[in-house]
């Protein structure tokens, strides 16, 4: 089962726009950390956030932590090409174990 | 300096096969985890080792299924009698930290397993 669950499924956008893609979970956490998959690859680590943050900032991304909503938001600032993938959001660790939701596949239109 | 690498990168097997998955992670790295990625899903969580010690195998979907890393480094998958349910992509992760709720994990490739 997946804890996890982002939102939109899937996100098509102008290059230049701005991409948010929500994540929503069910228990308390320690850390979400968001991950990008390009197709056919492995995921990459975009950013971690832990659960007494409620901001954080890495180059063109800004994630927000709301735990009373146990929801999380991705902000891609300025898409590019490039970008187009599916995120994943992680939340745990409950017990060793992350849980990833299902993804949001975005796609940028040059 | 070298990521996480998985081999085969593609494995189609017979129904009723056995096969074995192999994972090479980013040296120094202590713990190893396994997933499943079923297409359009995220991945599941299968196992995982901190060094040689596997200390988490409840994501393991049958017994089926089996995991080592004898040595602290190499990991190995290996699905025995495999069915059709089984087709999926197999990723393996690797984190510099012990405790698993501290650092990121870095993702190797994937091994997609096609069972027909």
């Amino acid at each position: 089962s997946q804890q996890g669950e982002e939102d939109p499924q899937a996100l098509s956008i102008q290059e230049g726009e701005n991409a948010t893609m929500n994540c929503s979970y069910k228990t308390s956490i320690n850390n979400l950390q968001w991950y990008r998959q390009n197709s056919g690859r492995g995921l990459v680590h975009l950013i971690l956030i832990r659960s007494n943050e409620r901001e954080k900032h890495s180059g063109r991304l800004r994630v927000t932590l709301d735990t009373s909503k146990k929801s999380s938001s991705l902000l891609i600032t300025a898409s590019r090409a490039a970008d187009t993938a599916s995120y994943f959001c992680a939340t745990g660790p409950t017990g060793n174990q992350f849980y990833f939701g299902t993804g949001t596949s975005l796609t940028v239109i040059p | 300096g070298a990521g996480v690498s998985q081999s085969p990168r593609y494995k189609v097997a017979k129904r009723g096969q056995d096969v074995a998955l192999r994972c090479d992670p980013i040296s120094g790295h202590v713990s190893l985890f396994w997933y499943q990625q079923a297409l359009g899903q995220g991945p599941e969580f299968l196992t995982y080792f901190q060094n040689e010690a596997q200390l988490d195998k409840s994501g393991l979907p049958s017994d089926r299924f089996f995991a080592e890393r004898p040595e602290g480094s190499v990991s190995t998958l290996k699905i025995q009698r495999t069915q059709q349910e089984d087709s999926a992509v197999y990723l393996c992760a690797s984190s510099f930290a012990s405790t698993v709720a501290t650092y990121e994990q870095y993702f190797g490739p994937g091994t997609r397993l096609t069972v027909t």
